[in-house]
């Protein structure tokens, strides 16, 4: 069964600094797809980023990139020139396929909540 | 853009009752639902997943009885709590992936349930 572990349960950032989020997975497939959600105190769940296992390019987003490294199962996410507005849980999450139906069902990670210090 | 519209955002209701959960697939037809529950501070617990026209699949654990689901068509599914308790309170949020491959997975803005 696949698995998604997130280490870190609290971390914080300066303003304007750098952090990485780390996530490990564990998986036998060979093809697969990862994200990161972020979740506010609004509690509503926003896509950050997402992989493709296929893709050897780390995908980016504005101020967020992922460390993919696939023969290791691990996927941080990097979040730079933090602002005050990324303070938020964030999930790292495993899913099979992104075609329709259950294979869309997400693995989820425990999450970890990042604070940004003004 | 595709949304997953969820009602009630907040209910409180009395122990002993019954509460649905509705979300809709608002321009998008969402064969396949998926019903999360959420503590406090913790991750999303996958409950069961329901596709349109046939039962939904419950994940280990989960009583069937207690969290009826229903989907009947493309565009609604329902969550009720039934016989509510103290216990149940929770944060409940679906979330539906479109038809398309490589669509994005669409959430619910969550139901904060308090029961009383």
């Amino acid at each position: 069964a696949q698995t998604v572990t997130q280490s870190q349960p609290e971390m914080s950032v300066q303003e304007a600094e750098t952090v990485t989020l780390s996530c490990t997975y564990d998986t036998s497939e060979s093809d697969y797809y990862l994200f990161w959600y972020k979740q506010p105190p609004s509690r509503q769940m926003i896509l950050v980023i997402r992989q493709e296992a296929y893709k050897q390019q780390n995908a980016t987003e504005n101020r967020f990139s992922v460390n993919f490294q696939k023969a290791a199962k691990s996927f941080s996410l990097k979040i730079s020139d933090s602002q005050l507005g990324d303070a938020a849980m964030y999930f790292c999450a495993y899913s099979r396929s992104t075609s329709a139906g259950n294979n869309r069902k997400l693995i989820w990670g425990l999450g970890t909540s990042l604070a940004v210090n003004p | 853009g595709a949304v997953v519209s969820q009602h009630p955002s907040r209910v409180i209701c009395k122990s002993g009752t019954s509460v649905k959960i509705e979300c809709r697939s608002l321009d998008f037809q969402a064969t396949t639902m998926f019903w999360y529950r959420q503590f406090p501070k913790q991750s999303l617990m996958l409950m069961a997943t329901s596709n349109e026209g046939s039962k939904a699949t419950y994940e280990q654990g989960v009583e069937k009885d207690k969290f009826l689901i229903n989907h009947a068509s493309l565009t609604l599914s329902t969550l009720t709590v039934t016989s509510a308790h103290p216990e149940d309170s929770s944060f409940y949020i679906c979330s539906a992936p479109e038809t398309r491959a490589n669509s994005p997975l669409h959430f619910g803005n969550g139901t904060r349930l308090t029961v009383t």
